[in-house]
């Protein structure tokens, strides 16, 4: 049964740093992952979609990378705003179930001018 | 393009009422389907249908029914709402999930309180 965690569940950086967000995951036979941004009370916004044969994918000040041996993808936000404050979810899907996605529980993201 | 359009964005029932959420998409999507994200508990598949005609059940279906006449439409019923069924609900979509490589677009979600 494909699991999929993100760390930290809640972050909090000033203005302007670089940071990292991390997500892992059980199963390595995965179609692709996708993370999302949903800001409170609103619905998900997809940011960045990688297939399993890609190592990384880019969009703006967001860059995401996959490392699918591992179980693992990282979302690095460049030059933080406080606009870029929200959850962050990464969800995955599997080749074994590939009717739905597997989410990870999110990081909370807060960033103070 | 309008992408997925969820209505209504609020509800409130009481218990044992029935209602329907809807969805809609205009991308022409084969797949469809229904999450709720509860806290603690993250996004969980309801139901969800690979195309007209054709639905299945996800991790948590017990209390809803899905049907899917049109490949734009994928209505969700509650049959009797119930204090549990309190939560967001999403609706969401890609392109035929066999080839596995397409993103989902998810609607904006319906916030259901039951009474």
């Amino acid at each position: 049964k494909q699991e999929v965690t993100q760390i930290p569940a809640a972050l909090s950086v000033p203005e302007g740093e670089n940071l990292v967000l991390n997500c892992s995951f059980t199963d390595s036979a995965i179609y692709n992952l996708q993370w999302f941004r949903q800001d409170p009370g609103k619905g998900l916004t997809s940011l960045l979609l990688i297939q399993s044969s890609q190592r990384e994918q880019t969009s703006g000040r967001l860059n995401a990378s996959l490392d699918k041996s591992s179980g693992r993808s990282t979302l690095y936000i460049a030059a933080s705003q406080p606009g870029d404050s929200a959850t962050y979810l990464c969800a995955v899907r599997s080749i074994q179930g590939a009717q739905k996605l597997v989410f990870g529980q999110g990081t909370r993201l807060t960033i103070n001018p | 393009n309008a992408g997925v359009t969820q209505t209504p964005k609020f509800q409130v029932l009481k218990t044992g009422q029935s209602m329907t959420l809807q969805c809609a998409q205009d991308m022409n999507h084969e797949y469809m389907s229904w999450y709720r994200q509860d806290p603690g508990m993250g996004l969980r598949l309801i139901h969800y249908s690979v195309g007209a005609g054709i639905t299945d059940q996800g991790e948590v279906p017990n209390g809803y029914n899905v049907s899917r006449s049109t490949t734009e439409d994928f209505p969700l019923r509650l049959l009797s709402a119930a204090p549990s069924q309190t939560s967001v609900y999403f609706c969401a979509s890609s392109l035929f999930f066999g080839a596995g490589n397409y993103g989902y677009t998810f609607g904006s979600g319906t916030r259901l309180t039951v009474v």
